[in-house]
């Protein structure tokens, strides 16, 4: 079955830094989106990828997504406390829009 | 842009009673649905797909006795969780897609917090 595998599970980091978050498939995806959330609240959309190699920025994140479709990266440069909270990775890998998730990252960001 | 909207946000039920959730597209017509259930600090788990007019695909483990969807329109969507337990208290999402949605992206709802004493 396909699955969704994200690292690190949890970070903290202090504000100003620059963090990196992984999301690995075992599959070739048709889509791979990163969402974030905060504790007990629905999702945001950042970005979606959908083509091998493509790279996307969106104010201080940027997201990755290699040629093989299978891994993914977001990148928060100078990282503040307001970009504290879960992040997702979703995939849809049967382009139906059934979308699988990973387990989260949660970021906290020490001012 | 695309917005859906989740109504209640929180519910508290005593234990025998059903609750239900409804998952409402403001600004576009959504096709189909799909209800997640998220544990504490778990990622969101897919419970069930809903097209509107026909019968929800539920996933492999999913009660449906116990989780009833309806999508009777293309702007609504309901979960109703039947005589809830202690063990379904969790936090439920919605998401849809659609004609007038982003292209390709899932909008998701704000979630409903369900709490069964």
């Amino acid at each position: 079955s396909q699955e969704l595998e994200q690292s690190p599970q949890s970070l903290i980091v202090q504000e100003g830094k620059n963090l990196t978050i992984n999301c690995t498939s075992s599959k070739t995806l048709y889509g791979l989106y990163w969402y974030k959330q905060k504790y007990g609240e629905g999702l945001i959309f950042l970005m979606m990828l959908q083509k091998g190699g493509e790279e996307k920025s969106h104010e201080k994140i940027t997201a990755k997504l290699d040629e093989k479709k299978q891994q993914s990266s977001l990148h928060i440069t100078a990282s503040q406390p307001s970009h504290a909270g879960i992040y997702l990775c979703g995939a849809d890998a049967s382009g139906t829009y059934k979308y699988i998730f990973g387990t989260g990252t949660r970021l906290k960001v020490l001012a | 842009g695309a917005v859906v909207s989740q109504h209640p946000s929180r519910v508290i039920c005593k234990s025998g009673t059903s609750v239900k959730i409804e998952c409402r597209s403001l600004d576009f017509q959504a096709t189909t649905m799909f209800w997640y259930r998220q544990f504490p600090k778990q990622s969101l788990m897919l419970m069930a797909t809903s097209n509107e007019g026909s019968k929800a695909t539920y996933e492999q483990g999913v009660e449906k006795d116990k989780f009833l969807i309806n999508h009777a329109s293309l702007t609504l969507s309901t979960l109703t969780v039947t005589s809830a337990h202690p063990e379904d208290s969790s936090f439920y999402i919605c998401s849809a897609s659609g004609q007038g949605a982003g292209a390709n992206v899932l909008t998701f709802g704000a979630g409903s917090r369900l709490t069964v004493l």
